[in-house]
């Protein structure tokens, strides 16, 4: 099992363009969620997906958008790249019942000048 | 929303020596999870309490749970260099997790 697989791993793009954040999760979970991490602030969610053609806001959800394709593929778009995103950004599965932990991808690091 | 805040946001300590991180939060919380993440590395979970006053261990790693379900600690005996990273507590209420700011460990060989 590959876990939680997210590309690309790094990205630098100009302010104004777009990108498309890939997430995919092989373990049949039904919960999805988008993350960024800057420095001293944690993890803040920006979107989550419940299920299969459901999803959320988050905490900062302003500026992205996010598509749950199927039950294994979770995007996360930025439509107009500002330097404010320049970020790392997380994708997770958890399960919806027990311990419900999260499962963490490797991580993109996006850079917008 | 939810705020959960950690502290401190640095420890520097000797190899050998305890470290502790504290979480705290305004509001009761449903459940606490912690999680350890490597320098360059993505967040892995750790553990999840539950109950009010829990208290768990994994070697020599000790997790509690306050009484009023409203703060958490995650104390480590004898650091050694693999426990460098930073440590957060995250609270799960309805489908949204709130992670503290989390800590920053430095061991010191």
């Amino acid at each position: 099992n590959a876990g939680v697989t997210q590309t690309p791993k790094f990205q630098v793009l100009k302010t104004g363009q777009s990108m498309t954040l890939q997430c995919a999760q092989d373990m049949n979970h039904n919960s999805m969620y988008w993350y960024r991490q800057d420095p001293g602030m944690g993890l803040r969610l920006i979107y989550y997906s419940a299920s299969e053609g459901t999803t959320d806001k988050g905490e900062v959800p302003n500026g992205y958008n996010v598509s749950r394709l199927n039950k294994r593929e979770f995007s996360l778009r930025l439509e107009s790249a500002a330097p404010s995103q320049t970020s790392v950004y997380f994708c997770a599965s958890s399960r919806d019942r027990g311990p419900n932990e999260q499962f963490f991808g490797p991580g993109t690091r996006l850079t917008v000048l | 929303g939810q705020q959960v805040m950690q502290i401190p946001q640095y420890q520097h300590v000797q190899e050998g020596e305890d470290f502790t991180t504290y979480c705290n939060s305004s509001t009761t919380l449903s459940n606490i999870q912690w999680y350890k993440q490597r320098p360059g590395g993505h967040p892995v979970f750790l553990i999840q309490l539950v109950k009010s006053g829990e208290v768990k261990k994994q070697k020599r790693l000790t997790f509690q749970f306050g009484e009023a379900k409203k703060n958490s600690s995650l104390h480590i005996t004898a650091t050694q260099t693999t426990d460098v990273g930073t440590y957060f507590c995250a609270d799960k209420t309805g489908n949204q997790f709130y992670f503290g700011t989390g800590t920053s460990l430095t061991v010191i060989p």
